[in-house]
């Protein structure tokens, strides 16, 4: 079946621009998570949605990075006035819940460059 | 805040052979979940091996087992009989059981290398 499909796969952007990152969970889970992974770093915690809401979105990093889900499915990540500190891989995954024993299904990422 | 630390950036082991990945965490909490991700280098992260706190018992998923010691709040993955495949960066990663936490928080990985 059809894993968690993210879009692009590598955005190059120039500063200062704005980006929209896509992902595609996958169908029926209703727990998404997006996620930064900078280089020789772990993954940093964005933003956590179930269905359709946000009930966690301590990670983000400024009010220039922001989120949505509809139809409880596709999310966007958007990034605003993009600064080269976003460079990094974007990923996202999605569970069946939310509860810590359902297991995330990670995308391939979205690698972000900014020049 | 809780805090996960992975003190080995790369590790090395020969194919067959057995090699142990370390991790060590920082929680004022009792109750929470424990994991080892793997990342090959296609970049899609798989779930390797998942701990209950709650739970005494190591958890094992085949090659792959834990030794889980919740007082020293050490969390290693251990990997049997080492394969090609099983070259990768693992991260570990911790959740909290509390009720409306969502959150999991990463190490900054180990690169494991396995040679033929």
């Amino acid at each position: 079946g059809a894993g968690v499909s993210q879009s692009p796969s590598n955005k190059v952007t120039e500063k200062g621009k704005d980006v929209e990152l896509r992902c595609d969970p996958i169908s029926g889970h209703t727990a998404l998570y997006w996620y930064r992974q900078s280089l020789g770093q772990g993954l940093e915690f964005l933003i956590y949605f179930q269905g359709n809401s946000a009930p966690d979105k301590s990670g983000l990093p400024s009010d220039r990075f922001s989120a949505e889900r509809t139809g409880g499915s596709v999310s966007t990540l958007t990034i605003q006035r993009t600064q080269q500190e976003d460079s990094a891989v974007y990923l996202c995954a999605s569970s069946l819940f939310g509860g810590s024993n359902q297991p995330q299904h990670f995308g391939d990422g979205t690698r972000l460059s900014i020049l | 805040a809780q805090t996960v630390t992975q003190s080995q950036p790369e590790m090395s082991v020969q194919e067959a052979e057995t090699v142990t990945l370390s991790c060590t965490y920082d929680t004022s909490e009792s109750d929470y979940y424990l994991f080892w991700y793997k990342q090959p280098p296609s970049r899609q992260m798989i779930l390797v091996i998942r701990q209950e706190a709650y739970k005494q018992q190591n958890a094992t998923e085949n090659r792959f087992s834990v030794n889980f010691q919740k007082a020293a709040k050490s969390f290693s993955l251990k990997i049997s009989d080492s394969q090609l495949g099983d070259a990768a960066m693992y991260f570990c990663a911790y959740r909290s059981a509390t009720s409306g936490t969502y959150k999991y928080i990463f190490g900054t990985g180990t690169r494991l290398k396995v040679l033929a």
